[in-house]
């Protein structure tokens, strides 16, 4: 299995909203909504932020959203503040044998 | 609290061996599905093995299959990852993490532990 593919980087503004996309196939993304979402901070480990495409767990912020049409996923994250600096990875069920493929990971910069 | 804390890890020769700990606290850890997922420097997230609560079923990615043994150890509540044959492109900092939420995504991490393989 291959990673899914998401932008090196992504940028905003305070305020501002963003989006970073995550592609993968009809083996992973485009049949299962098993898609998840996490925030890592630099020299910390990952934080779950969305789960089941759109699902936030208790303590995320609603700023977060996930959404996903055919084999790409989103995620959008609106009212951009400094802390949200940081990077995302995107994740996948795939199958039996490798069951989970993340993304490459995006970095967000809030400007 | 709810916390996974791995050890074990550190600085071995390519062909080397190290078994990596990951004590579990404030969950039912019996009947979790565990993982470890691994992050070379700079890089991305990638998935490495997996086990079910009663080591029924283990899992594995093609690039550690055969040298890296998952287990558990339900009344310690640990997780262990045998590593042998250590290249130098198994350096990464790896993470126990466990599948939670039914099943549904990485629910809880640990801090991480390095393993660097160099000589």
């Amino acid at each position: 299995q291959s990673a899914l593919t998401q932008p090196a980087s992504v940028s905003g503004s305070p305020g501002q909203s963003i989006t970073i996309s995550c592609t993968g196939t009809s083996r992973d993304v485009g049949s299962y909504n098993l898609v998840s979402w996490y925030q890592q901070h630099p020299g910390k480990a990952p934080k779950l932020m969305i789960y089941e495409v759109t699902k936030r767990p208790s303590g995320v912020s609603y700023r977060f959203s996930g959404s996903k049409s055919g084999n790409t996923a989103s995620l959008t994250i609106s009212g951009l503040q400094a802390e949200d600096e940081a990077d995302y990875y995107c994740c996948s069920y795939a199958d039996s044998n490798t069951p989970w493929v993340f993304g490459g990971g995006t970095k967000l910069t809030v400007l | 609290e709810v916390q996974l804390v791995e050890s074990g890890g550190g600085l071995v020769q390519p062909g080397g061996s190290l078994r990596l700990s990951c004590a579990a606290s404030g969950f039912t850890f019996s009947t979790s599905w565990m993982h470890w997922v691994r992050q070379a420097p700079g890089k991305g997230l990638m998935w490495v093995s997996r086990i079910n609560s009663d080591e029924s079923t283990t899992t594995y990615a093609d690039s550690v299959k055969g040298r890296f043994t998952i287990s558990r150890d339900n009344a310690k509540n640990t997780l262990y990852l045998q590593m042998n044959s250590l290249r130098a492109e198994d350096t990464a900092v790896y993470y126990c993490a466990r599948v939670g939420l039914a099943g549904t995504a990485f629910d809880i991490w640990g801090q991480g532990t390095m393993v660097t393989v160099s000589s």
